[in-house]
């Protein structure tokens, strides 16, 4: 079954704890990009990556880190988390079709971080 | 930059009725369209997208959107929801120039009565 598995679902933590989400997909797709959901603002791009080592910033990339070693994960890292960093947070992954475009197609579960 | 419009936060439709979904962009060229629904809990499932041509778009699920360049629009329509359509639903916009960028509206949630 095709899928984007994200761990963990949901985490409470405090300010300043480094965290780590996780994201792996088993399609062999090429992009894959990580997105926070705010009520209210829809889902903004955090980071992106079109390939293994090849990542780039989307919207919001400040207070995080991503990095590429495998083309099936792409994790998400808060070095030192803050309060305004809660939030559902959603990675997605995609195949280059035709036309060359990788916008998302798979979205995993999400994963509900708050940050005390 | 470009961005998306749904002007309406919320919805209520009876079973069997029709649905329309509002979506507005702003780009000046023509972009990427799509559609997403999230049930509750759940990621993100790809309705339907526009990249050319036919204007009229079907989608799964029994969906279609109609991208009308004059209006600026690209709603999303079905003739007979049934109450599993019950979602939020998201509209957004890619551009050309761009291919893995997409601008989210901020979504219309769809409540479903018997």
């Amino acid at each position: 079954e095709a899928q984007v598995t994200q761990n963990p679902r949901y985490l409470i933590t405090v300010t300043g704890k480094k965290l780590t989400v996780t994201c792996s997909q088993n399609m062999n797709h090429e992009y894959m990009s990580w997105y926070r959901q705010d009520p209210g603002l829809g889902l903004r791009q955090i980071y992106y990556s079109m390939n293994v080592e090849v990542t780039d910033k989307g919207d919001v990339p400040e207070g995080y880190k991503v990095s590429r070693k495998e083309k099936r994960n792409f994790p998400l890292i808060l070095e030192s988390p803050s309060p305004n960093q809660t939030s559902l947070y959603f990675c997605a992954s995609s195949f280059r079709d035709a036309g060359n475009r990788g916008q998302p197609q798979h979205f995993g579960d999400g994963t509900r971080l708050s940050i005390l | 930059a470009q961005s998306v419009t749904q002007p309406d936060i919320h919805i209520t439709v009876s079973e069997g009725a029709s649905l329309e979904l509002r979506c507005n962009y702003s780009y000046g060229a023509t972009p990427y369209l799509f559609w997403y629904v999230q049930s509750p809990g759940q990621g993100l499932q790809l309705l339907l997208k526009y990249f050319s041509g036919d204007t009229l778009v079907q989608g799964i699920k029994g969906f279609e959107a109609e991208f009308k360049r004059s209006q600026s629009s690209f709603n999303l329509r079905k003739p007979s929801v049934h109450w599993s359509d019950a979602a939020e639903y998201f509209c957004a916009v890619g551009v050309r120039s761009n291919d893995y960028k997409l601008s989210f509206g901020a979504g219309t949630t769809v409540t479903v009565r018997a």
